[in-house]
């Protein structure tokens, strides 16, 4: 296995368009989570799944933003109507929940711009 | 709510200096601690961790005590080396670990 893997790593976009992301977790993580960050700034969670559900989604997390993980594998992020505060780079991170393990391996992330 | 507070940089040591990143947290129950490192490039990456109080977590001649009475976990080095210039995250997982809080990262850049 060769970690968390994130697809495109870099999308430039007209503000309006919608951009999709795709995350791929480490196989046999159930767990499966998205970030958001900003230049300076630590990641701040959006969204987590486990298997198929989605079960928790952040404030930040506007109407134009959806996640799907439909077979609890792999998982994408759409942004409909993308405004220039949506440049940042978005994380995907997956983690095997279990008692006392909570540490999450993240992917390397894809870098949106909106210009 | 939970937070963590990482002490600012950048922060700039000779090779060989000894490391100190400080990071205090907040927080309403026993949460896990983490700190997370980040090359330039790159994604973020586990460093080490601690779960429960006086745990020290270590990895690759860095260590943290999880200290309750202070609500800390300071980042400690040696000797740093010039491939440890990175951005070190500090973090934080309250009970069954749904979402991580991270602080702001602090800026390491270890010069010859």
């Amino acid at each position: 296995d060769t970690g968390v893997s994130q697809n495109p790593r870099h999308k430039i976009t007209k503000r309006g368009q919608n951009v999709t992301f795709r995350c791929d977790p480490i196989s046999e993580h159930n767990r499966l989570y998205w970030y958001r960050q900003t230049l300076g700034q630590g990641p701040e969670f959006l969204t987590y799944f486990q298997n198929e559900a989605q079960l928790e989604k952040s404030r930040l997390l506007s109407d134009r933003f959806s996640a799907e993980r439909p077979k609890g594998s792999f998982s994408t992020l759409e942004i409909q109507r993308t405004e220039q505060g949506d440049s940042a780079m978005y994380l995907c991170a997956s983690s095997l929940v279990e008692t006392g393990r909570h540490e999450q391996y993240f992917g390397p992330g894809t870098r949106l711009t909106v210009t | 709510g939970d937070s963590v507070t990482q002490m600012e940089g950048p922060v700039t040591l000779s090779e060989e200096a000894f490391l100190t990143i400080n990071c205090t947290y907040t927080a309403t129950g026993y949460p896990s601690l983490f700190w997370y490192v980040q090359y330039p490039g790159e994604g973020l990456q586990l460093l080490l961790k601690a779960t429960k109080a006086d745990d020290k977590g270590s990895n690759k001649g860095f260590e943290a005590t999880y200290r309750k009475e202070t609500t800390s976990f300071h980042l400690e080095k040696g000797s740093v080396q010039v491939s440890d210039s990175a951005v070190y995250f500090c973090a934080l997982s309250e009970g069954t670990g749904n979402q991580f809080y991270f602080g702001t990262g602090t800026s390491l850049t270890v010069i010859p």
